[in-house]
């Protein structure tokens, strides 16, 4: 299994600023992954990380509102930037370990006001 | 590109009844599948994973799914669900060769009354 922490658990943001999250990893991985899960849906996928390259966003994500970093193998951030109350969520990193199976993060959870 | 559909928005049942959610994919190559749960208030645990093999996985809990290619599907089944059941359930599949994301579906939420 891998253990993922994130930071902050939780923040209550105001409408405009900007929140970075942490994802830290206990052993090297090749990929990571972030992802948002607004209030009463699914988990849809931001964006994929790669170290030593820029990070790919899927469609409707854009680097200018969600830069992501990667500077090391076992460490990532995903910034949300110029908040807006739609952009409450809990946002989660994942990596894959092993054949495929995928572990995920406690989850940031965040309130945009 | 990949996509997963669970038919039932919200199901209800009461306690000892049968329980099959439903989930179909939709890819042209092999993927794996994968049923989380999300109690409420807390975050997602993997409930079983189908990878090769047998195509009926067991998991936690009394959970089991079954893989058939043919339809494209991979159900959740239990036989008698319990209270501490509920929760809301997400099918989930990437594709087989390494380092891919999930692609979830929307998610069933399973209420389970006394």
């Amino acid at each position: 299994s891998a253990v993922i922490s994130q930071k902050p658990s939780r923040d209550i943001c105001q409408r405009g600023t900007s929140l970075t999250i942490q994802c830290q990893v206990d052993s090297q991985v090749t990929m990571m992954f972030w992802y948002r899960q607004q209030p009463g849906q699914s988990l849809t996928l931001i964006a994929t990380a790669n170290q030593g390259s820029e990070a790919t966003y899927e469609s409707g994500f854009v680097i200018d509102k969600f830069p992501i970093s990667r500077p090391n193998l076992t460490f990532s951030t995903l910034t949300v930037s110029n908040m807006s109350p739609e952009d409450s969520s809990i946002y989660l990193c994942s990596v894959n370990r092993g054949q495929d199976e995928q572990y995920f993060g406690p989850g940031t959870r965040l309130t945009v006001t | 590109a990949q996509s997963v559909s669970q038919h039932n928005h919200h199901v209800i049942l009461s306690e000892a009844a049968s329980l099959e959610l439903g989930c179909n994919y939709s890819y042209g190559g092999t993927v794996n599948l994968f049923w989380y749960v999300q109690y409420p208030g807390q975050h997602l645990q993997l409930l079983l994973k189908y990878f090769s093999g047998d195509p009926l996985v067991k998991g936690i809990k009394g959970f089991e799914a079954e893989f058939i290619k043919s339809k494209f599907s991979f159900n959740l089944r239990k036989p008698s669900v319990q209270w501490s059941d509920t929760a809301e359930y997400f099918c989930a599949v990437n594709a087989a060769r390494g380092n891919t994301p999930l692609v979830f579906g929307k998610g069933t939420r399973l209420s389970v009354i006394a």
